[in-house]
């Protein structure tokens, strides 16, 4: 079982669209971050949401932490081709032990020219 | 480039064999954790170490271990590899060992194929 549920999958949109990514649990999550991961490369930190219902804006990227900390929204708005990657969501479980991230399965974004 | 680095990059190995990975965290980060992303199971936390001390521990098999040096530096040691081994290990740094902006950072990775 999945405690950090993306959707979609995947995505395959033109450029200039917007997009929506979701990452969905039922259980509460200390902070959640958002990550970007390109083939064969490791994953690179876009965002840290801490407080319920925390927006955070990176330029074309919206980031929101759900107001009981289970869920997170990535939303990009007039995609580009150069935002193709792999989006994971993460985060450490309110009860950890430790700095265990635990991760979504990932949302794969193609975005065609 | 995050400042964490990893070798070697790729490493093909035989079934049975034994291999180590290192990884150097980011300058002034004391935690260091590794990760195993595979394509069923997406990336899995594997370990914790803090300033040489280990923190916490994932679904770790017992073919495998780690530890963490003097230097902060960390190494994975993978034994009896069998053909399910075949992953992408990444280690991650970060500053404390918890806390709302513990941030992780990743390494490159290194690509262990088991043959």
């Amino acid at each position: 079982t999945q405690l950090l549920e993306q959707s979609p999958q995947f995505l395959s949109i033109q450029e200039g669209e917007n997009l929506t990514v979701y990452c969905n649990s039922s259980s509460v999550f200390s902070s959640l971050q958002w990550y970007r991961q390109e083939p064969g490369e490791g994953p690179v930190l876009l965002v840290t949401v801490v407080t319920g219902g925390e927006v955070k804006k990176l330029k074309r990227l919206t980031f929101q932490f759900g107001d009981a900390r289970k869920d997170s929204s990535l939303h990009i708005t007039a995609a580009q081709p150069g935002d193709t990657g792999l989006y994971l969501c993460a985060g450490p479980l309110i009860y950890n032990q430790g700095g265990k991230l635990i991760f979504g399965q990932g949302t794969e974004l193609s975005v065609k020219p | 480039d995050s400042g964490v680095t990893q070798t070697p990059k790729h490493l093909i190995t035989a079934t049975g064999q034994r291999v180590t990975l290192r990884c150097s965290p980011r300058s002034g980060d004391l935690s260091v954790y590794w990760y195993q992303q595979s394509l069923d199971q997406g990336l899995q936390f594997l370990i914790q170490y803090y300033n040489g001390e280990e923190r916490a521990k994932g679904n770790i098999l017992e073919r495998f271990s780690a530890q963490q040096f003097p230097d902060l530096h960390s190494e994975l040691n993978l034994s009896s590899l069998e053909l399910g081994d075949s992953a992408l290990y990444f280690c991650a740094s970060s500053v404390a060992s918890v806390g709302l902006y513990n941030e992780q950072f990743f390494g490159p990775g290194t690509r262990l194929t088991v043959l």
